[in-house]
């Protein structure tokens, strides 16, 4: 099956721990993002990755790190400095070069609540 | 800075009913309007794309209409039934990959 897979489901967070949320896509797609999501609001852009080995910040980078070593994997790492963590957190990937057309797929999330 | 806002932010109405769900945003210079099915605690799933040059997409009982020029899109859904409760997000694209998505709008069908 083709598709975007987040793990894991769920995560707990201890303070001044960092942990790392994974997302792998096997649709062959250039570009990949994070976003959170809290309660009643939208979706909030982190960091998104047009190609391996580059990633920019989004509207909400600080206290996150990303990387991008692989066309199919984009793991989000949340820092000790990010100090509100809880939320749904969704990554997305698309295929780049046609602005018009160009639908972001998303997996079924990750789940962070801080312990 | 673009900015999306959906009305209203919870909509509940009968079976059979047909509705239209609101989108409106601040900046006409967009490449695509998207909108989005996010079920709870699941991930989005698209539902229509209309790019920039294009007035509305259909999908089934799904019809998206899109005027650029006021900053306004609707999301009409004929038939309503139970199974299309969930949460509907609608998303515009300006001149990058980044998508600014709005709140949402919590529909819920009564059988």
């Amino acid at each position: 099956d083709g598709g975007i897979t987040q793990s894991p489901k769920y995560l707990f967070r201890k303070e001044g721990q960092n942990v790392t949320l994974s997302c792998e896509q096997n649709l062959n797609h250039d570009a990949m993002y994070w976003y959170r999501q809290d309660p009643g609001q939208g979706l909030r852009l982190i960091y998104y990755s047009q190609i391996v080995n580059d990633f920019q910040k989004g509207d909400i980078a600080e206290g996150y790190s990303v990387s991008r070593e692989k066309k199919e994997s984009f793991p989000l790492t949340v820092t000790s400095a990010q100090k509100n963590p809880t939320a749904f957190y969704l990554c997305a990937s698309s295929i780049t070069g046609t602005l018009a057309k160009n639908i972001q797929y998303f997996g079924a999330g990750t789940r962070l609540s801080v312990l | 800075k673009q900015e999306v806002t959906q009305i209203p932010a919870a909509l509940s109405v009968p079976e059979g009913e047909n509705l239209v769900l609101n989108c409106s945003f601040t900046d006409s210079a967009i490449y695509n309007l998207q909108w989005f099915r996010q079920d709870p605690g699941k991930g989005l799933t698209s539902l229509l794309l209309i790019q920039s040059s294009q007035r509305e997409q259909t999908s089934g009982r799904l019809n998206a209409s899109l005027d650029k020029s006021s900053g306004r899109s609707t999301l009409y859904i004929a038939a309503s039934q139970p199974g299309d409760s969930a949460t509907y997000l609608c998303a515009v694209q300006g001149g990058s990959e980044k998508l600014v998505f709005g709140k949402g709008t919590k529909l819920t069908v009564n059988p």
